[in-house]
């Protein structure tokens, strides 16, 4: 059973850019959740989607970034306009539902520079 | 708010030594708690989990107990091994259930 991917592994992206992250959920999750881990700083939760809907968005920035979980397809994470301030690891994950007993499987991350 | 507080690092130890990782939570009411590790370079992955109190969860000679009387969910193992070496996380699920609420993490390094 193929766990949670990400893609792509590496982006560098110059000041500016707009910075596009995929995750495909482990089968039969349909929980996504993005998380943020600055250098020197422990992961912090951006946003956690289900499938066509934002459920809580209470950690993404205000500006510039947003995220999708369509019908069908990877959720996505877009970040406009990148800053270095932006350069981090990225991590998804997923869950099969939204009980707070379940665990969270997380891929192995994007990590994004910004030049 | 919830959050989660653990141990600064990092952790030198000898292989076969006792490790002990603190860790204790400020939350309302009686959430579940998550250890998870990452090795360099790579994404978290679950180490062990309890959802109520005196839970014992363990997995791979590691183990961590839910003591609500002191908030706490303190790691352990008896032996460590160089290949246990990586950054070691606390944490816990928040009250609605959307998001893992994590500690800063843990470094361990064990030297042969």
């Amino acid at each position: 059973n193929a766990g949670v991917m990400q893609n792509p592994r590496h982006l560098v992206r110059r000041r500016g850019q707009e910075a596009r992250l995929r995750c495909s959920p482990m089968k039969g999750h349909s929980h996504v959740y993005w998380y943020r881990q600055l250098p020197e700083e422990g992961l912090k939760f951006m946003v956690y989607l289900q499938k066509e809907n934002i459920i809580d968005e209470s950690g993404m920035p205000k500006e510039r970034f947003s995220a999708e979980f369509p019908k069908e397809g990877p959720s996505i994470l877009r970040i406009q306009q990148v800053v270095r301030g932006d350069s981090a690891a990225y991590f998804c994950a997923s869950s099969p539902n939204g009980d707070r007993s379940y665990e969270q499987y997380f891929g192995p991350g994007t990590r994004l520079t910004v030049t | 708010g919830d959050s989660v507080t653990q141990m600064e690092g990092p952790v030198t130890l000898s292989e076969e030594a006792f490790l002990t990782i603190n860790c204790t939570y400020t939350a309302t009411g009686y959430p579940s708690l998550f250890w998870y590790v990452q090795y360099p370079g790579e994404g978290l992955q679950l180490l062990l989990k309890a959802t109520k109190a005196d839970d014992k969860g363990s997995n791979k000679g590691f183990e961590a107990t839910y003591r609500k009387e002191t908030t706490s969910f303190h790691l352990e193992k008896g032996s460590v091994q160089v290949s246990d070496s990586a950054v070691y996380f606390c944490a816990l699920i928040n009250q609605a259930g959307t998001a893992l609420i994590f500690g800063k993490g843990t470094t361990l390094s064990v030297s042969s």
